[in-house]
């Protein structure tokens, strides 16, 4: 079935510890997109990427990083410079021509204790 | 830069009854999409609705239907005969037609439905 893959669904961390986030699709789309989740604030734009070695700052980059070594994958890294990590975690993907709605993973829950 | 603004965090319907969601957003492309995402207590995102800004007819999915005036930056959503199963967060969603292709989301309004 096609679809988007995020792993692990939790994941707990200590303090200074960087993680990484994976999110796989098969569904042939060039652009993937990571947005964060917390109550009451929606969904926050960390990056996006519209084709492979390229990607995009969004609204929250600070403390996080990405990569785009293939049109499947977007793996997400949580820094330990990101002050406030524990949050949802969604990877989404688009392939860009109208009507362009997003696919979403089933999102990763990340708890730093 | 583009916004989408979600004025109620929360709202109630009676079973079978009808409610409407607000979004307005702010832009200055003339091209655009715009979308309603529902998110149920398992956190997937589900797409209900799309309406595409150069199309003037309002989009309706079976008992979800929208009123898009594009002159007022508005983008409501309908849901008639409301089920049990229609509660959940529901998010309204912007991108551009070119561009960046970015998404920004609203922040959210929580429908609880009453049996």
């Amino acid at each position: 079935d096609g679809g988007i893959t995020q792993s692990p669904k939790y994941l707990f961390r200590k303090e200074g510890q960087n993680v990484t986030l994976s999110c796989e699709q098969n569904l042939n789309h060039d652009a993937m997109y990571w947005y964060r989740q917390d109550p009451g604030q929606g969904l926050r734009l960390i990056y996006y990427s519209q084709i492979v070695n390229d990607f995009q700052k969004g609204d929250i980059a600070e403390g996080y990083s990405v990569s785009r070594e293939k049109k499947e994958s977007f793996p997400l890294t949580v820094t330990s410079a990101q002050k406030n990590p524990t949050a949802f975690y969604l990877c989404a993907s688009s392939n860009l021509a109208a009507p362009g709605e997003l696919f979403f993973g089933e999102g990763s829950r990340l708890t730093v204790l | 830069a583009q916004t989408v603004t979600q004025s109620q965090p929360e709202m109630s319907v009676q079973e079978a009854e009808t409610v409407t969601l607000s979004c307005t957003y702010d832009t200055s492309e003339s091209d655009y999409y715009l979308f309603w995402y529902k998110q149920p207590p398992s956190r997937q995102m589900i797409l209900v609705i799309r309406q595409e800004a150069y199309k003037q007819q309002n989009a309706t999915e079976n008992r979800f239907s929208v009123n898009f005036q594009k002159a007022a930056k508005s983008f409501s959503l309908k849901i008639s005969d409301s089920q049990l199963g229609d509660a959940a967060m529901y998010f309204c969603a912007y991108r551009g037609a070119s561009g960046t292709y970015k998404y920004i989301f609203g922040t959210g309004t929580r429908l609880k439905v009453l049996a």
